[in-house]
């Protein structure tokens, strides 16, 4: 078993639909949890993190994180075209020194259609 | 500021051959990392550093070796590829306990035939 699961998608939605993607995981050591977003041949860039379980918004982006569940969620408001994108959730734990070991999910790929 | 750059983008090599690849931070970060991302399996931990000098693995290390003689640079080797290695490679670095923040180059994507 993975120990983070993302479902890959793809998704298409229309431009303007409220979009929601999620990831499960099953290691209750992971401490933070974060969504990365990943634009074709371009490296991750972090688009929100938490470490509580409840909601963070950020514009059109609401992070949510459900520790009793271990579950989270990204929704995605007024969805444009620039978001499309492909989405990473990722959870880490501290390994040494202050250092993290990040575990990602598969990543879904999303594309807003205009 | 150019922040994470990888050398080469891309990168062909016959089955057993050698290479390396860069990664070069200008953050001043303490830590660095390389993924391999591959279709299915998100990005995967291969190695890291917590510090010029020092290394250490992470959850796929094997066929890949490392170092970090300077804080700005880590090299990832891989002595004799392998068609397996056809992945595209992530350099990453982060701030110490800057917490879920790491710094991602735009990749190396590497074919061995």
């Amino acid at each position: 078993q993975k120990e983070v699961e993302q479902d890959p998608g793809p998704l298409s939605v229309p431009e303007g639909a409220i979009v929601s993607l999620n990831c499960t995981y099953s290691n209750s050591a992971f401490q933070y949890f974060m969504w990365y977003r990943q634009y074709s041949r371009k490296g991750p860039e972090l688009l929100m993190y938490t470490y509580s379980s409840g909601n963070k918004e950020d514009g059109r982006f609401t992070a949510q994180v459900d520790k009793s569940s271990k579950y989270i969620s990204l929704f995605i408001r007024d969805s444009q075209p620039s978001d499309s994108a492909t989405y990473l959730c990722a959870m880490s734990r501290f390994i040494i020194q202050g250092a993290q070991k990040l575990v990602f999910g598969q990543g879904t790929r999303l594309t807003i259609n205009p | 500021n150019a922040g994470v750059t990888q050398t080469p983008k891309f990168r062909v090599l016959k089955t057993g051959q050698s290479m390396t690849l860069l990664c070069a931070q200008d953050m001043n970060h303490e830590y660095m990392y390389w993924y391999r991302q591959d279709p299915g399996m998100g990005l995967r931990l291969i190695h890291y550093s917590v510090g010029e000098g020092t290394t250490a693995k992470g959850e796929v290390p094997d066929g890949y070796n490392v170092s970090r003689l300077k804080k700005q640079n880590f090299l990832l080797g891989l002595e004799s590829a392998a068609p397996s290695q056809t992945s595209v490679y992530f350099c990453a670095s982060s701030y110490i306990l800057k917490t879920g923040e790491l710094f991602f180059g735009e990749g190396s994507r590497l074919t061995v035939l």
